[in-house]
Parts: C-alpha cells; sequence; structure tokens
C-alpha cells in the first residue's frame, strides 16, 4: 500500500528565512503534486513534477523530485506571512485511475 | 468557467439523518473523485468516475455511503444514517486526459463541511 509521509507536520519560522518540507513516498510513481490549503479552505495546486529530476519554481516556493529516493523536497526562501497555510504533497497511486494519495500535511506559520 | 462548484459549503445534521451533497466539475473534465478531509488530516480518496461510470470506491465508503453521477455531469455524494464519525470536509475534484498529458493536477472544489451533532 501506497504511503506518503511529510516532514515536519509542523513547522514555525520567522520571516526572511529559509527552510525545506520534505515529502517521501513508499513506492514508484509517475507523478508528484504540491497543494497549498488555506484554514478552512479547499485546495490550491501549486505544482506537478512528472519525471525524476524536475524542479519547479513559483515566486518564493521551489519543489524538486528524486524518484530514485521517493523524496520530493518544498523549499521556501525568505518566507512571508502570506505563506502560512498547509501544504500537502501527493502522489498517483496508480496508473489509469489518477487516484492521489496524500501526505499528512505541513502546517506552516511564518511569523512577522 | 468558474470551476468545480459543491453544494452546500455547510452542513449540520442530527445523527441518524441523511444528508446528499453535490458536485459540479469543469464542464469539459470527464473524472470526478470525491475525498474526505478531517481535521488535521490529508484528504482521503472515497470514489471515482469516468463519465458515469463509477470505476472505483474506497473501503472508506461503507455501506451507508453512495455516488451518482448520472449523465456524466454533475455527481452527488449520499451519506445515510449518519454517524459522528462522518463529521469532516468532503471535496470533489474534476480532470481529464488531456489536464494529466499537459501536466496539471486536479482542480478541487471548495469542499462541504459536514457536522454530525
Amino acid at each position: 500500500e501506497l504511503k506518503v509521509e511529510q516532514n515536519p507536520l509542523f513547522l514555525s519560522m520567522q520571516e526572511g528565512k529559509n527552510y525545506t518540507i520534505y515529502c517521501n513516498y513508499s513506492t514508484t510513481s509517475d507523478r508528484l503534486y504540491w497543494y497549498r490549503q488555506d484554514p478552512g479552505k479547499s485546495l490550491e495546486s501549486l505544482f506537478v513534477l512528472l519525471s525524476n529530476g524536475a524542479v519547479k519554481q513559483e515566486g518564493r516556493l521551489m519543489a524538486s523530485l528524486d524518484t530514485k529516493a521517493r523524496l520530493s523536497t518544498l523549499h521556501i526562501t525568505a518566507a512571508v506571512h502570506d505563506l502560512s497555510a498547509t501544504y500537502f504533497c501527493a502522489v498517483d497511486a496508480t496508473s489509469g485511475t489518477y487516484k492521489y494519495i496524500f501526505g499528512t500535511g505541513t502546517r506552516l506559520k511564518v511569523l512577522a | 468557467d468558474t470551476g468545480v462548484s459543491q453544494d452546500p459549503r455547510h452542513k449540520i445534521t442530527k445523527r441518524g439523518q441523511n444528508v446528499t451533497f453535490r458536485c459540479d466539475p469543469i464542464s469539459e473534465h470527464n473524472r470526478l473523485y470525491w475525498y474526505r478531509q478531517t481535521l488535521g488530516q490529508g484528504p482521503e480518496f472515497l470514489t471515482y468516475f469516468q463519465n458515469e461510470a463509477q470505476l472505483e470506491k474506497s473501503r472508506l465508503l461503507s455501506d451507508r455511503f453512495s455516488a451518482e453521477r448520472p449523465k456524466g455531469s454533475f455527481s452527488t455524494l449520499e451519506i445515510q444514517r449518519t454517524e459522528q464519525g462522518d463529521s469532516a470536509m468532503y471535496l470533489c475534484a474534476s480532470s481529464s486526459p488531456w489536464v494529466v498529458q499537459g501536466g496539471y493536477g486536479y482542480t478541487f472544489g471548495s469542499g462541504t463541511r459536514l457536522t454530525v451533532v
């Protein structure tokens, strides 16, 4: 059974600092997704990583994928308060249905 | 297109009552998914439709849960004889093969928050 683990589960950081969120998954998967969720809201797609070595950047967020290590990272550069949210990674459980298995999430709080 | 719509946004019901939620996907998307998210957890897969066919159901979907997608358009998720453990956010998402080929992920709706008292 595919399992997806994120760490840390909670992250409190000062504005201007850098940090990395890690996402490990237990079996091979073609694709990895990062989503953001604000409290009480739905999920917003951030990145889709399609192959080994893929790197995508948007603003202060950069995501990468190492399929051999079954690891994805979400790096935050010079954090700002607006980045406070919960971040989820997800992988395709099986090919064909594109059913996602989500990690438990990393709750990020950026302190002013 | 306004994205994936879910109705209602919030539902409070007494234990034992039946509830039904509706999801309207993005019109050109033929795939529709239901997920459940409890507080502090990631979304968990419940079921998946391709057009009107329900192709997969999670073990989480007990006999009290039923989902339909008549005519391959909107979908409904019904929970019969609700229990307190059913309290959660129910999320709907849609996608299509060309969304996948284009390297995009699902689009999620805003969710229906169910509270069973």
